[in-house]
């Protein structure tokens, strides 16, 4: 099936370090999620977006919707420890119908350095 | 704890055997899914229910497979004659419909499978 392309693919910071990742498809999307899993746990929505444009936050979390509705990205700053999962992005295109059925990014695997 | 729960979290059992796992969402949601999850990959579409009706279900979830929401509440999750490759993480999501806005899937923990 349809996946997003996410990147990067891992990344491995020290702590107090920003953070940039980002998701991309190739159709347009009306809804953007960001969301962080843990091992051995589900995922936890950390943002969702709307609408074209749009940059939301949740603390030290930004992530905005892009322009052209085909490209997302989240932000983290001044990053800690507990940072450290996989960040997925996941959306809906606007074929999805009323399926609301998510596509999904791969995942970012992030590593933080105390 | 008003999140998405799912019961039981790990299940361990000899290829060939029928597991069941359950659902039980957060109780205002009418929308219920199943995903599967691998490592290092997201969670893969299974099905998803609308109240208590199924209204899609995706070409991974074969024959052995089967889901239910008799009273559009809980769910439950059934695979029969297990086979090793059906060795995954189960993901209960749920959401609440309304609106224009695609309402964001809220996750349960899973239940981890592994079939011996």
């Amino acid at each position: 099936g349809q996946q997003l392309n996410q990147s990067p693919q891992s990344m491995f910071i020290q702590e107090g370090e920003d953070v940039s990742m980002n998701c991309t498809s190739s159709s347009i999307f009306n809804t953007w999620l960001w969301y962080k899993q843990d091992p051995g746990e589900g995922p936890v929505l950390l943002i969702a977006l709307y609408k074209a444009g749009e940059l939301t936050s949740n603390g030290r979390l930004t992530a905005q919707f892009g322009i052209t509705r085909k490209d997302s990205f989240l932000n983290i700053s001044a990053s800690i420890p507990s940072d450290v999962g996989i960040y997925f992005c996941a959306g809906h295109g606007y074929n999805a119908g009323n399926n609301r059925k998510l596509i999904w990014g791969l995942g970012t695997s992030l590593a933080v350095n105390p | 704890d008003t999140g998405v729960s799912q019961d039981p979290r790990h299940k361990i059992t000899k290829r060939g055997q029928n597991v069941t796992f359950r659902c039980d969402p957060i109780s205002e949601h009418n929308r219920l899914y199943w995903y599967r999850q691998t490592l290092g990959q997201g969670p893969e579409f299974l099905t998803y229910f609308q109240n208590e009706a199924q209204l899609e279900k995706s070409r991974l979830l074969s024959d052995r497979f089967s889901a239910e929401r008799p009273k559009g509440s809980f769910s439950t999750l059934e695979i029969q004659r297990t086979e090793q490759g059906d060795s995954a993480m189960y993901l209960c999501a749920s959401s609440l419909v309304g609106g224009i806005r695609n309402q964001p899937q809220h996750f349960g923990d899973g239940t981890r499978l592994s079939i011996l």
